[in-house]
């Protein structure tokens, strides 16, 4: 059984920094690209980052890109993400995710995001 | 970036209603657009991938079409815990948006 395991949410003042952590099993993880997603209160769902199989390729939206760092250790089955400048618009619950992949044209792609873990919040907030 | 939008936005509908919603991106797509089902307070659950293929476990009133700029998502006969909020998403390119969500309530 698929399960992701989403530590590391928590208060932190504008500016601050937080790493949330994700415990993944039930998987070959190091085969799988990984992504994060947030939802700020009462609001929509608004893809963060995510981050090839080895680690290699990482993508990030425009709104995280130079504050957030998207990172894995297959040894440990564990997904990260370092949040740095956070600012009040960053708070939101955080989901870490699996991507469903599929070879196109021999290139590894993501077509869906299969699995989710709970979510864990972050407040930016003084 | 992929601009996606969604319609209606809030859907009031009875139980065994049949509904459509419909995603529409800012630029072809292909067929990379996933659905996903989201309910209050819970992580959203993946639906259909690949713009019309149904994810195991999902129930078969549920279907997706389309392929371009242009999808929809079909629910043949609304269940009572089909409420919730419906979302798209592309997976064309990088940064893999997702739509602005569709309501679906209780008539």
């Amino acid at each position: 059984e698929v399960q992701l395991l989403e530590s590391g949410g928590g208060l932190v003042q504008p500016g601050g920094s937080l790493r949330l952590s994700c415990a993944a099993s039930g998987f070959t993880f190091s085969s799988y690209a990984m992504s994060w997603v947030r939802q700020a209160p009462g609001k929509g769902l608004e893809w963060v980052s995510a981050i090839s199989g080895s680690g290699g390729s990482t993508y990030y939206a425009d709104s995280v890109k130079g504050r957030f760092t998207i990172s894995r250790d297959n040894s440990k089955n564990t997904l990260y993400l370092q949040m740095n400048s956070l600012r009040a618009e960053d708070t939101a619950v955080y989901y870490c995710a699996k991507n469903l992949i599929t070879m196109v044209r021999g290139v590894l792609w993501s077509i869906g995001i299969d699995y989710w873990g709970q979510g864990t919040l972050v407040t930016v907030s003084s | 970036d992929i601009q996606l939008t969604q319609s209606p936005s809030f859907l009031s509908a009875s139980v065994g209603d049949r509904v459509t919603i419909t995603c529409r991106a800012s630029q072809g797509i292909s067929s990379y657009l996933a659905w996903y089902q989201q309910k209050p307070g819970k992580a959203p659950k993946l639906l259909i991938y690949a713009a019309s293929t149904l994810q195991s476990g999902v129930p078969s009133r549920f279907s997706g079409s389309g392929s371009g700029t242009e999808f929809t998502l079909t629910i043949s006969s609304l269940q009572p815990e089909d409420f919730a909020t419906y979302y798209c998403q592309q997976l064309n390119s990088y940064p893999p948006g997702f739509g602005p969500g569709t309501k679906v309530d209780i008539k």
